[in-house]
């Protein structure tokens, strides 16, 4: 069964350093979106991208973050200077074209810790 | 107003009982609304989802029950099995514009043998 996979699975890095997470969504899948848990808390929707471009933003998503799909298969969520609180559970989600069922498929996630 | 409010957060059943969990949401431009399910490790999976033109929706052995007047919907999870064991979270989309899932908050229900 094809799925949305995500690497790494576990990043832990220093306050002010970049990091990029990564995700192949699923091969057929055009809709691609990024969302946040913290630890114990409620999923969060940072970004959607189609065709290129983002098409919609959270509030969360601010200059700090970036996406790109860098070739045909990959999806990246960039975050620029990390700060204590963007340490979350980081899940890439895709979804199939068409009205949007709000069916999206999720990856496993990749845990970042801030330190 | 994108607000989804959900509880409790956290629900304790035997085996063989029913499971309820309860969502209400503000934003009448929603218009269609999926629970999703979460293993430990594991990112959320689509469980089951309804339209607000449909009062009730089933699936095996969970049924979701829709008030359009209340701006409320319930996950019911008959004869609840330890496999069952998950974080539910119930969301809501409009359709037609936006790609936001709005998630509520979560309930950890735990299913005892």
């Amino acid at each position: 069964e094809p799925e949305v996979t995500q690497t790494p699975s576990h990043q832990v890095t220093q306050m002010g350093q970049e990091v990029i997470l990564r995700c192949v969504p699923i091969s057929n899948h055009l809709y691609f979106y990024w969302y946040r848990q913290i630890l114990g808390q409620k999923v969060e929707f940072l970004v959607s991208f189609y065709n290129n471009e983002i098409s919609e933003k959270s509030e969360i998503f601010d200059d700090q973050f970036s996406v790109e799909r860098p070739d045909g298969s990959n999806f990246t969520l960039k975050i620029r200077s990390t700060k204590l609180e963007d340490s979350a559970m980081y899940f890439c989600a895709s979804r199939l074209a068409g009205v949007n069922t709000g069916e999206l498929f999720f990856g496993e996630g990749s845990r970042l810790t801030v330190l | 107003q994108q607000q989804v409010k959900q509880s409790p957060q956290s629900l304790i059943v035997q085996k063989g009982g029913i499971s309820i969990i309860n969502c209400a949401y503000e934003n009448t431009a929603f218009d269609y609304f999926p629970w999703y399910q979460q293993f430990p490790g594991k990112g959320p999976a689509l469980l089951i989802a309804i339209r607000p033109d449909v009062s009730e929706k089933k699936e095996g052995r969970f049924t979701i029950s829709f008030n359009k007047s209340a701006k409320q919907f319930s996950l019911h999870i008959m004869d609840s099995q330890p496999g069952d064991s998950a974080t539910y979270f119930c969301a809501a989309i409009k359709r037609t514009s936006g790609s936001r899932l709005t998630f509520g908050e979560g309930t950890q229900l735990t299913v005892n043998p």
